[in-house]
């Protein structure tokens, strides 16, 4: 169990511009998550996916937000045409099974930046 | 829409002193999760409420879960330094393994 990896860490790109971010997920947990966070709130809910379906998204997130999860293993979150506004830490996280056994274990983020 | 609010939002304390975090939500839900957060770290699960009545305990926390009252408690006993961080409650919305996160209460333990 090497736990929920996000690359990259950090990422500073210029408004207009697009930016893609990958998480590895535990390897057998069949639900992964994606949330933004802001300094000084609670995670955002994004979406979240159980194996490759995507079952939802959020109503706050905009068209130039994407995700995927091919074959029900990693993930990527696409922005494209980058605002300032998206600046924030994207948290990934995944989690298997039900009841007591079901907690999300989160990755470290990927920080974004936007001049 | 569930929402969730939890209070205080900053809470500084002194060691030794005990205090309680609370975690409002606006629609029913069975399952309740604490995380704690470090700052420029991830969350870290601390604690899992799946049914109304329940209690768990590690160290000085403790937290409980009222699905009547749409309530979850973090009670912090004899506080010390170590547990300073930001707390969040997360409530699933209704069976749908969707996660909702409270505003998170900053908690500083002074020496």
């Amino acid at each position: 169990d090497t736990g929920v990896s996000q690359n990259p860490r950090h990422k500073i790109t210029k408004r207009g511009q697009n930016v893609t971010f990958r998480c590895d997920p535990i390897s057998e947990h069949n639900r992964l998550y994606w949330y933004r966070q802001t300094l000084g709130q609670g995670p955002e809910f994004l979406t979240y996916f159980q194996n490759e379906a995507q079952l939802e998204k959020s109503r706050l997130l905009s068209d130039r937000f994407s995700a995927e999860r091919p074959k029900g293993s990693f993930s990527t979150l696409e922005i494209q045409r980058t605002e300032q506004g998206d600046s924030a830490m994207y948290l990934c996280a995944s989690s298997f099974g039900q009841g007591s056994n079901e907690k999300l274990f989160f990755g470290s983020g990927t920080q974004l930046s936007v001049l | 829409e569930l929402k969730v609010e939890q209070n205080p939002l900053f809470l500084s304390m002194q060691e030794g002193k005990n205090y309680t975090i609370y975690c409002n939500y606006s629609t029913t839900s069975d399952r309740l999760y604490w995380y704690r957060q470090d700052p420029g770290k991830s969350l870290e699960s601390l604690f899992v409420l799946l049914s109304n009545g329940a209690v768990k305990q590690e160290g000085r926390l403790m937290a409980s879960l009222d699905t009547k009252a749409r309530l979850s408690t973090l009670h912090i006993t004899a506080a010390v330094h170590d547990l300073s961080a930001t707390y969040f409650c997360a409530v699933e919305a209704g069976g749908t393994y969707k996660y909702i996160f409270g505003t998170g209460t900053r908690l500083k333990v002074l020496a």
